[in-house]
């Protein structure tokens, strides 16, 4: 098993330019989750899945949508980038939405910078 | 108010010591409690959950909670190098599909 996996792993962008981050997992989870990380700011939740047709905004949504595309995938999309959105942008996981005791698992990330 | 509060970085420990590390949470609700180790340039790795009051041990690392004072801790005995790492709490409530991070706690341990 591949686990999570995210592509592209690094990105340059300039500002107003648009592209759409994938993300992947064959464990079969329900839940999916994209965070982005900033130097001093932990995890911050931007959309999440809780299954397969459902998405839900998190702390930070503003300049981003998600696609939930079948139980497997789970895409992020800049529409018009802006350097604010510079960050490390993690995937992640859950088997079921409400196991609270189950954690989530995170792919390796993917490395934005705009311009 | 932050949500989940960790101590505020970065904390040095000599080879062998231990590492003492706090994460505080608002939420009374909450229920279920993990911590991260997150290697510079890669992805949160799960060490440790912990869901009832007390402690909690697995191998060198041990997880304490306290509900009533609304705080989880890790302790890392006879810290090795390879434990130099940022340490992230994480919470979540009863139900709930979602985790809240604290902003992590960097640990260098000196050789």
């Amino acid at each position: 098993n591949a686990g999570v996996t995210q592509t592209p792993k690094f990105q340059v962008l300039k500002t107003g330019q648009s592209m759409t981050l994938q993300c992947a997992q064959d464990m079969n989870h329900n839940s999916m989750y994209w965070y982005r990380q900033d130097p001093g700011m932990g995890l911050r939740l931007i959309y999440y899945s809780a299954s397969e047709g459902t998405t839900d905004k998190g702390e930070v949504p503003n300049g981003y949508n998600v696609s939930r595309l079948n139980k497997r995938e789970f895409s992020l999309r800049l529409e018009s980038a802006a350097p604010s959105q510079t960050s490390v942008y993690f995937c992640a996981s859950k088997p079921f939405p409400a196991g609270a005791q189950e954690t989530q698992y995170f792919g390796p990330g993917t490395r934005l910078l705009v311009l | 108010q932050k949500e989940v509060e960790q101590n505020s970085g970065p904390l040095s420990v000599p080879e062998g010591a231990i590492a003492s590390l706090n994460c505080t949470y608002s939420d009374r609700v909450s229920q279920s409690f993990f911590w991260y180790r997150q290697y510079s340039g890669k992805s949160p790795e799960l060490i440790m959950s912990i869901y009832s009051n007390g402690d909690k041990e697995d191998g060198r690392f041990t997880a304490q909670l306290n509900k009533a004072s609304q705080y989880v801790s890790l302790l890392i005995r006879d810290s090795q190098p390879s434990d130099s790492a940022t340490y992230l709490c994480a919470v979540s409530q009863f139900n709930d599909y979602k985790l809240s991070f604290g902003a992590g706690t960097t640990v260098t341990v000196r050789a």
